[in-house]
């Protein structure tokens, strides 16, 4: 165990649905991460949040749309994706100002999109 | 952007044998990481070294660094089966907003055959 819980670890949903995932941290970081990790691809950073701040959305489409309503708490709010959105969606976090700068990672959710 | 390459992509040895995967990156570091990921799973801290160490140790786990190169390798003694996973090396960078962030390598997967 990481701190780090993620749910639903899987998710199989329409194009037309609207799901959300959810992310928690117990470890009293401030720094939260969403990543997407696709079949052959390097993991792609999505957003980061600190101290419930977006700070980074990394060319994301409208279609994920993260909540942050504490530094504990993280969402991604999913709308009308496509069948290429499919992947393993993974949270972390981390402690913003420490030099080590590493992340704790939960253990994803698994998307389909049909 | 700075992005970690991993090499190989795929190693595959026999259970006591050592593993060798290798990182390449683009740009000035504070520091570089190492991350395990199980299949299907989040990833997991191993190692930190920062860009003033050459060298370091931790169980079966030797990572070196050597900044005019860019490049860091991890060194894996007496594989067991349990080793089997994807690797991943990370660089620290600092994203809009002064938002601390990491960079991941595509990732190396390694299989230890019995």
């Amino acid at each position: 165990e990481t701190g780090v819980t993620q749910t639903p670890r899987h998710l199989v949903m329409g194009m037309t649905n609207k799901k959300s995932l959810k992310c928690e941290q117990h470890l009293g970081h401030n720094a939260m991460y969403w990543y997407k990790q696709s079949a052959k691809k390097p993991l792609e950073l999505m957003f980061v949040y600190n101290f419930k701040e977006q700070t980074e959305n990394n060319s994301v489409p409208s279609r994920f749309s993260p909540e942050c309503p504490n530094s504990s708490h993280l969402f991604l709010h999913l709308h009308t994706l496509q069948p290429e959105d499919s992947a393993l969606y993974l949270c972390a976090s981390s402690s913003r100002g420490s030099l080590r700068n590493e992340q704790f990672f939960g253990p994803g959710t698994r998307l389909t999109v049909l | 952007s700075q992005q970690g390459e991993e090499d190989p992509q795929a190693l595959s040895i026999q259970e006591g044998e050592n593993a060798t995967m290798n990182c390449s990156y683009k740009t000035s570091i504070n520091n570089l990481q190492w991350y395990r990921q199980n299949s299907g799973r989040g990833l997991v801290h191993l190692i930190l070294i920062r860009s003033n160490e050459r060298e370091k140790h931790s169980g079966r786990l030797r990572v070196t660094l050597d900044t005019s190169k860019k490049s860091s390798s991890l060194l894996i003694t007496a594989s067991r089966a349990a080793d089997t996973a994807s690797y991943f090396c990370a660089t620290d960078a600092i994203g809009r907003q002064g938002a601390q962030k990491l960079v991941f390598g595509q990732g190396t997967r390694l299989t230890i055959n019995p």
